[in-house]
C-alpha cells in the first residue's frame, strides 16, 4: 500500500483554461475527500464521496468545480474557466469505512495549482 | 457550524525542550473526534494523534500527548523532547460527523532550533 496519490503534483495554467486533477485513494478506503489549502491556512473542505456517491459539497464548490468518482475508486476534480483565485493546493484524503470507527483521514501530497 | 481556533500562529523552541500547542473549538455535538495533523515544509499532511470525545483518558503517541478538556472545548498538543524533525505546521482538526468532514484550525508554525 503506497498511500494516497495525486497527479499532477504541480499545474500551471492560464486564466480561463480547464484543469483536471486525479486522486487515487488507499485501496480499501471507501471514503474520499477533497480539500483546498491556500498559503498559510488550514485546508478547507470541498466535497466528500462514499464509494461512488457524492454525499457532501461545500458552498466553496462553485458551479465551475465538478468532482467525480465513477467506480468508487479514483476520483477527479475538474475546474472549468480557471480564475486567479483558484490558485491553491488541492488535497485529497481517504478514510476507511465508518464501521472501523476511527474517522482518520489520510492525505495525499496535493496538487499545487497556479493560475496565471 | 463548528469552528476551530489555534491562537498561536508561530512558536519556536530549542531541541529537547517540551512545547505545547493550543487549540479550542466550538460545537454543539456531544460525540466527535479531534485530531492533530503535522505538515512538514513542502511535504504532505501526517496524522499525529487522535482523541475520541467520549474517552476521558488523554491520548498519547510516543512523545506526543494531548490535554483534552471537553467542558472547556480545549484540545492542546504537547510535544516532549522535541526534535529537529518536528519542525512543521501543526493543524488541529475537528471531525464533523454530520457532514463527514474535517474542520481545520489556522495552524501553528513550529520551529525546533538546534
Amino acid at each position: 500500500d503506497t498511500g494516497v496519490s495525486q497527479n499532477p503534483r504541480h499545474k500551471i495554467t492560464k486564466r480561463g483554461q480547464n484543469v483536471t486533477f486525479r486522486c487515487d485513494p488507499i485501496s480499501e478506503h471507501n471514503r474520499l475527500y477533497w480539500y483546498r489549502q491556500t498559503l498559510g491556512q488550514g485546508p478547507e473542505f470541498l466535497t466528500y464521496f462514499q464509494n461512488e456517491a457524492q454525499l457532501e459539497k461545500s458552498r466553496l464548490l462553485s458551479d465551475r468545480f465538478s468532482a467525480e468518482r465513477p467506480k468508487g475508486s479514483f476520483s477527479t476534480l475538474e475546474i472549468q474557466r480557471t480564475e486567479q483565485g483558484d490558485s491553491a493546493m488541492y488535497l485529497c484524503a481517504s478514510s476507511p469505512p465508518g464501521t472501523s470507527g476511527t474517522y482518520e483521514q489520510y492525505f495525499g501530497p496535493g496538487t499545487r495549482l497556479t493560475v496565471t | 457550524a463548528q469552528t476551530v481556533t489555534q491562537s498561536q500562529p508561530e512558536m519556536s523552541v530549542q531541541e529537547a525542550e517540551t512545547v505545547t500547542l493550543s487549540c479550542t473549538y466550538d460545537t454543539s455535538e456531544n460525540n466527535y473526534y479531534l485530531f492533530w495533523y503535522k505538515q512538514p515544509p513542502s511535504r504532505q499532511m501526517i496524522l499525529v494523534i487522535r482523541q475520541e470525545a467520549y474517552k476521558q483518558q488523554n491520548a498519547t503517541e510516543n512523545r506526543f500527548s494531548v490535554n483534552f478538556q471537553k467542558a472547556a472545548k480545549s484540545f492542546s498538543l504537547k510535544i516532549s523532547d522535541s526534535q529537529l524533525g518536528d519542525t512543521a505546521m501543526y493543524f488541529c482538526a475537528f471531525f464533523e460527523g454530520g457532514a463527514q468532514k474535517l474542520v481545520f484550525g489556522q495552524g501553528t508554525r513550529l520551529t525546533i532550533n538546534p
